[in-house]
């Protein structure tokens, strides 16, 4: 299975400043998903990072607001900009090498905004 | 909208007895079906999957049962440890209206106790 490491793991930040987070895959992979986990909740899908391209954003996430870059296939990043306290989630690296392979997860970030 | 449940937010049991975790699906699209297992303070770790046209699959002390009629999926462990302490999930990917991309959506999560 691909290994992910994420960076930071965890992080206090003070509203209105940005924080970008780092994914980094041991191994190419197809696809680079970043999802967010609010305290005591589930996953949510924010958006699929392509490689080259815009990353695709699902409902109630835009670019502005959680920008992402995925400059080659082992790598991206998630920044999460102006931040509020509602922001204060558990970030999620994901990654699969096509549509039905197993999908992986990295150890998350914890960011807590004041 | 589509949506991923579970019937039950907590589970405990004691160690050695089997547990059943339930999900309830309602995309009919939906063809591949995944159960993780996420410890405190680590992300999600893919336990079994299996696919649409399976209605039971097998691993090692897990069993995932597939009922497409009722739309429901189980994970049974069998002999539970103390390290099966953990928020289980389920999961299930299909293609979903306007959408073009699979993507793997999430139900709300049980949180496996297992007493010594």
């Amino acid at each position: 299975s691909a290994v992910i490491s994420q960076k930071p793991s965890r992080d206090i930040c003070q509203r209105g400043t940005s924080l970008t987070i780092q994914c980094q895959v041991d191994s190419q992979v197809t696809m680079m998903f970043w999802y967010r986990q609010q305290p005591g909740q589930s996953l949510t899908l924010i958006a699929t990072a392509n490689q080259g391209s815009e990353a695709t954003y699902e409902s109630g996430f835009v670019i502005d607001k959680f920008p992402i870059s995925r400059p080659n296939l082992t790598f991206s990043t998630l920044t999460v900009s102006n931040m509020s306290p509602e922001d204060s989630s558990i970030y999620l690296c994901s990654v699969q090498e096509s549509s039905y392979n197993e999908q992986f997860f990295g150890p998350g970030t914890r960011l807590t905004v004041l | 909208g589509e949506s991923v449940g579970l019937h039950l937010p907590t589970l405990s049991v004691q160690e050695g007895d089997n547990s059943i975790i339930n999900c309830a699906y309602s995309n009919s699209a939906s063809d591949y079906f995944i159960w993780y297992k996420q410890e405190s303070g680590k992300g999600p770790q893919f336990i079994i999957d299996i696919r649409s046209n399976m209605d039971k699959r097998q691993g090692q002390r897990v069993t995932v049962l597939l009922n497409k009629t009722v739309k429901h999926l189980s994970l049974q462990i069998a002999a539970t440890q103390p390290g099966d302490s953990a928020v289980y999930f389920c999961a299930e990917k299909g293609r979903y209206s306007g959408g073009s991309n699979y993507k793997l959506t999430f139900g709300k999560g049980t949180l496996l106790t297992v007493n010594p």
